[in-house]
C-alpha cells in the first residue's frame, strides 16, 4: 500500500507568490517523522524541513513551513515568496521508528514563473 | 555538504559489465541506505544496512548486492548490467536505531550510464 501520496505531479507558481505542495501519509505507528526534500535539476537531495509526530507546533524553516494536520494524516509544504531557484522536484517522506526504511512519495515538480 | 561521500560521481559502462559504487556515511552514522532513481522517476529503495548488518531490502534485483563494512562504509555492486540500470544511485545515512525518526543525509549520487 502506498504510504506517501503526492497528488500533484506538477505545479506552477508565479514568482513571489506562495505555493502549497500536498502530501498525505499512512501509518499506524504513533511515532514517526515527516520530511520534505528538494531535488533541483543538478540532482542532489536537499533536506528542507522536518516534523515529528508529537510536535505541537508546525515546523518552519525560513520560507518553508509544514502544515501538519495529524488527524487528516496530511503534511503539506508551504513555500512563501517563491523564487526562481525554487523550481525543482519536491519529495515528501516518512520515517517510522520501527519501520525498515525511509519512504518517499512520488514527488511534485514545481516550476516558478518569472 | 551533507558529510556523505559517494564515488564515483559518474560512471559509463557497457551492458553485461559489473560496477561497484562506494559510500562513506557521515561520521557517527550507523545506518546506510541505497536508492535508485531512474530518469524523471522517484526514489526506489534498494537496501538498508545498520552497523554492518542488512536491515531491510526493497526492490533490489538479484543482480545487485551490497554490504556494509566494519568501518561502516558501504558498497553497492551491480552486475550483468542492462540498459535499464542506467540511473542515479543515492546513498544516504542516518544515526539509525529503532527509536530514531531523524532525517536522512544524502550523498551527491553516482550517475551510472549503461551503453
Amino acid at each position: 500500500a502506498q504510504k506517501i501520496t503526492q497528488t500533484q505531479p506538477g505545479m506552477f507558481v508565479q514568482e513571489k507568490e506562495a505555493v502549497t505542495l500536498d502530501c498525505t501519509y499512512d501509518t499506524s505507528d504513533p511515532s514517526y517523522g515527516l520530511f520534505w526534500y528538494k531535488q533541483p535539476s543538478s540532482g542532489e537531495m536537499i533536506f528542507l524541513i522536518y516534523q515529528g509526530s508529537y510536535d505541537q507546533q508546525n515546523a518552519t524553516e525560513g520560507r518553508y513551513s509544514l502544515n501538519f494536520q495529524k488527524a487528516r494524516k496530511s503534511a503539506n509544504l508551504v513555500i512563501s515568496a517563491s523564487q526562481l531557484g525554487d523550481s525543482a522536484m519536491y519529495f515528501c517522506a516518512m520515517r517510522e521508528p520501527g519501520g525498515q526504511n525511509f519512504v518517499f512519495g512520488p514527488g511534485t515538480r514545481l516550476s516558478v514563473l518569472p | 555538504d551533507s558529510g556523505v561521500t559517494q564515488t564515483p560521481k559518474h560512471l559509463i559502462t557497457a551492458t553485461g559489465q559489473r560496477v561497484t559504487l562506494r559510500c562513506s556515511p557521515r561520521s557517527g552514522d550507523l545506518s546506510v541506505y541505497w536508492y535508485q532513481q531512474s530518469l524523471d522517476q522517484g526514489l526506489q529503495f534498494l537496501i538498508q544496512y545498520y552497523n554492518g548488518e542488512e536491515r531491510a531490502k526493497g526492490n533490489i534485483l538479484e543482480r545487485f548486492s551490497a554490504q556494509q563494512f566494519p568501518d561502516l562504509h558501504s558498497e553497492l555492486n551491480l552486475s550483468s548490467l542492462e540498459l535499464g540500470d542506467s540511473a542515479l544511485y543515492f546513498c544516504a545515512s542516518s544515526v539509525g536505531g529503532t527509536t530514531n525518526t531523524g532525517e536522512l543525509f544524502f550523498g551527491e549520487g553516482s550517475r551510472l550510464t549503461v551503453l
